[in-house]
């Protein structure tokens, strides 16, 4: 299995530029996550799917940020426009079943630099 | 407002020592506890935990939970270098897949 893919590895953007980070779950995972990780405020959970339905986008900072799942292969995160405190590490992860607790399985992120 | 909150947030001993992390929670609604492991790159799975006073063990790694005082503690003897990396707690509440990550524990082991 190859595992939770995302792209790009790593990005460098000037502030005001569109930015979209994308991700492969593991095929047969119903569930996604996308996570923030930064030194300050740790591992954020940004928003949670469920069979491609956004369940939980709380903790998506504000409306710059957006995330969608068209298919069950693919989601997307988007900041329109990027700011230099979205400067972090962006992990995607999915969950074979949306049970609570169930061990999640992460991407090796994609590391955002906004300048 | 649930929350996890690990102790202590470094830690910088020598090859051989033991170590102990901290891991406390309030939730509303608990369903598991669980350690991930952070080198460079992602997060990787350690121990999942349900059950109170019931330890769970890879090589080197223990962890147990204690549902009443509300806390888990993983345990590293014999400490490598390799071992070195950023330990996580998260747990997972209520009927949703999703987990909550604590702010993490930075180990350092020095030869």
């Amino acid at each position: 299995d190859a595992g939770v893919i995302q792209s790009p590895r790593h990005e460098v953007t000037e502030m005001g530029q569109e930015v979209t980070l994308r991700c492969k779950p593991i095929s047969g995972h119903n569930s996604l996550f996308w996570y923030r990780q930064t030194m300050m405020r740790g591992l954020e959970l940004l928003i949670y799917f469920n069979n491609n339905v956004p369940i939980d986008d709380s903790g998506m900072p504000e409306d710059r940020f957006s995330a969608k799942m068209p298919n069950a292969s693919f989601s997307t995160l988007k900041i329109q426009p990027s700011e230099p405190r979205d400067s972090a590490v962006y992990f995607c992860a999915s969950n074979p079943t949306g049970i609570s607790g169930n061990t999640i399985y992460f991407g090796e992120g994609s590391w955002l630099t906004v300048v | 407002e649930d929350k996890v909150v690990q102790s202590p947030l470094s830690l910088v001993v020598h090859e051989g020592d033991t170590v102990t992390l901290n891991c406390s929670y309030e939730v509303t609604n608990f369903r598991s506890l669980l350690w991930y492991k952070q080198e460079k790159k992602a997060p990787t799975f350690l121990f999942m935990l349900t059950s109170s006073g019931i330890e769970k063990k890879s090589g080197r790694l223990s962890s147990i939970l204690d549902k009443k005082e509300l806390f888990s503690i993983l345990n590293i003897t014999a400490t490598q270098t390799g071992d070195s990396a950023i330990y996580l707690c998260a747990y997972g509440s209520g009927n949703t897949g999703k987990l909550i990550f604590g702010q993490g524990t930075t180990l350092q082991v020095k030869p």
